[in-house]
């Protein structure tokens, strides 16, 4: 029953070293979002891909990068990742982006640990 | 700019008590307006949301809320707390000209004491 699963759940780097965080989805939706989710925080877009269209939040770092494969996968990369950077990552998908009223699916986030 | 304000950053209740979680809205125009809970180390699941019409909505796990435009709220509330609603509870409204873009409130963390 999975919808939108992501992996690893828990993922360790090295300051500075590329890492690369999974998302799929069962759904078939033209959506996906990465939101990075600092302790206590509310999450916080870094970009969307409306079916192959990518779209970057302004205030995103470049250190962030997303793939989109297919329908199916999306994948959020960091080139070089900071102490910063440790943070829930989730992704979540929705069926369009039309009107702002669409549901967002959430996966169960990835927690990166930077040390 | 559009913006979404929980005022309470905690809030503790009684297993049985009632609950309501207060949420405000910046927004030009009607919101869409929604409510996620968050278990710890989870993603996030979406409770109920708000688009037009009846201004009470009925969400998942016996929780509603209520849209009022002249307050620009949709406080959430749930009558009998179970200790299973311990969780952080974020509230959103979506962007009907970004993308479906969600911005969320800083959050209410619910705590239930035995």
């Amino acid at each position: 029953d999975a919808m939108v699963i992501q992996n690893p759940r828990y993922q360790v780097t090295q300051f500075g070293k590329p890492v690369t965080l999974s998302c799929s989805q069962t759904l078939n939706h033209n959506v996906m979002y990465w939101y990075q989710q600092k302790s206590s925080q509310a999450p916080k877009l870094l970009f969307h891909y409306y079916d192959k269209d990518f779209n970057n939040e302004a205030d995103t770092p470049d250190n962030f990068q997303s793939r989109r494969p297919n329908t199916s996968f999306c994948f959020l990369d960091i080139r070089s990742p900071g102490l910063g950077d440790a943070a829930m990552y989730l992704c979540a998908t929705s069926r369009d982006r039309s009107g702002g009223g669409e549901t967002q699916y959430f996966g169960p986030g990835t927690r990166l640990l930077v040390l | 700019a559009q913006s979404v304000t929980q005022p309470d950053i905690h809030i503790t209740v009684s297993e049985g008590a009632s609950l309501e979680l207060r949420c405000n809205y910046s927004y030009g125009a009607t919101p869409y307006l929604f409510w996620y809970v968050q278990s710890p180390g989870q993603g996030l699941q979406l409770l109920l949301k708000y688009f037009s019409g009846d201004t009470l909505v009925q969400g998942i796990k016996g929780f509603e809320a209520e849209f009022k435009r002249s307050q620009s709220s949709f406080n959430l509330r749930k009558p009998s707390v179970h200790w299973s609603d311990a969780a952080e509870y974020f509230c959103a409204v979506g962007h009907k000209a970004a993308g479906n873009k969600l911005t969320f409130g800083g959050g209410t963390r619910v705590l239930v004491k035995p």
